[in-house]
């Protein structure tokens, strides 16, 4: 398997516009999360889906961030309208959780600047 | 709900020996060990399910003290690969796959 796969790797888009990121989770896996990446904040927990569904989404910053997963081999982070705050690594990771978590496979990331 | 690791930076020389420490307000279900180098993704070291579980591979190893609430990476005569940020993970609740991150621990190993 190629592993997770995150694109774009890099985005740079104006305040105000839509930006779309997109994950490929591991072919098998129940389980994704999206994380942001900030020196100020680390790991942030964005939201998590197990079996395609949206379990915990309180990490979502607010209505401007939404995601969806239509089926197990995708999800997508939307960010609309986009703010300069908004700028970090947006990590996606894929795992097999059964009766616990399993090891946590992560995307490359895509580095989000908004300017 | 987030772990808190300690310490925040740690700086080594070649052969030294380093604890990093992760401890929860919650009660925790296992704990994940990550090591994310600069400009990477993180990558999984291990995973400790059960309260006074300890792993290890090579000279990197953990333990799990369930009703402390906290673990403890251990890495021993360490060698400059192992420079990078650590990163504990925890599952709070059982059956969830929810995993959240500490805020990382930055090890820099000398020659």
């Amino acid at each position: 398997d190629a592993g997770v796969i995150q694109s774009p790797r890099h985005e740079v888009t104006e305040m105000g516009q839509e930006v779309t990121l997109r994950c490929k989770p591991i072919s098998g896996h129940n389980s994704l999360f999206w994380y942001r990446q900030t020196m100020m904040r680390g790991l942030e927990l964005l939201i998590y889906f197990n079996n395609n569904v949206p379990i915990d989404d309180s990490g979502m910053p607010e209505d401007r961030f939404s995601a969806k997963m239509p089926n197990a081999s995708f999800s997508t982070l939307k960010i609309q309208p986009s703010e300069p705050r908004d700028s970090a690594v947006y990590f996606c990771a894929s795992s097999l959780a059964l009766r616990t978590g399993g090891e946590a496979f992560f995307g490359q990331g895509t580095r989000l600047t908004v300017v | 709900q987030q772990p808190v690791q300690s310490p925040q930076a740690v700086i080594l020389r070649e052969g030294e020996d380093a604890v990093i420490n992760c401890s929860s307000s919650k009660a925790l279900y296992s704990v994940h060990w990550y090591r994310q180098k600069h400009g990477e993704a993180p990558v999984f070291l291990m995973i400790l399910l059960k309260g006074g579980e300890q792993k290890g591979h090579d000279k990197i190893s953990a333990s799990f003290n369930e009703k402390k609430q906290q673990s403890s990476l251990y890495l021993t005569a360490s060698q400059l690969s192992y420079s990078g940020t650590y990163f504990c993970g925890t599952e709070i609740g059982s059956n969830t796959g929810k995993l959240i991150f500490g805020q990382g621990t930055t090890l820099q190993v000398k020659p």
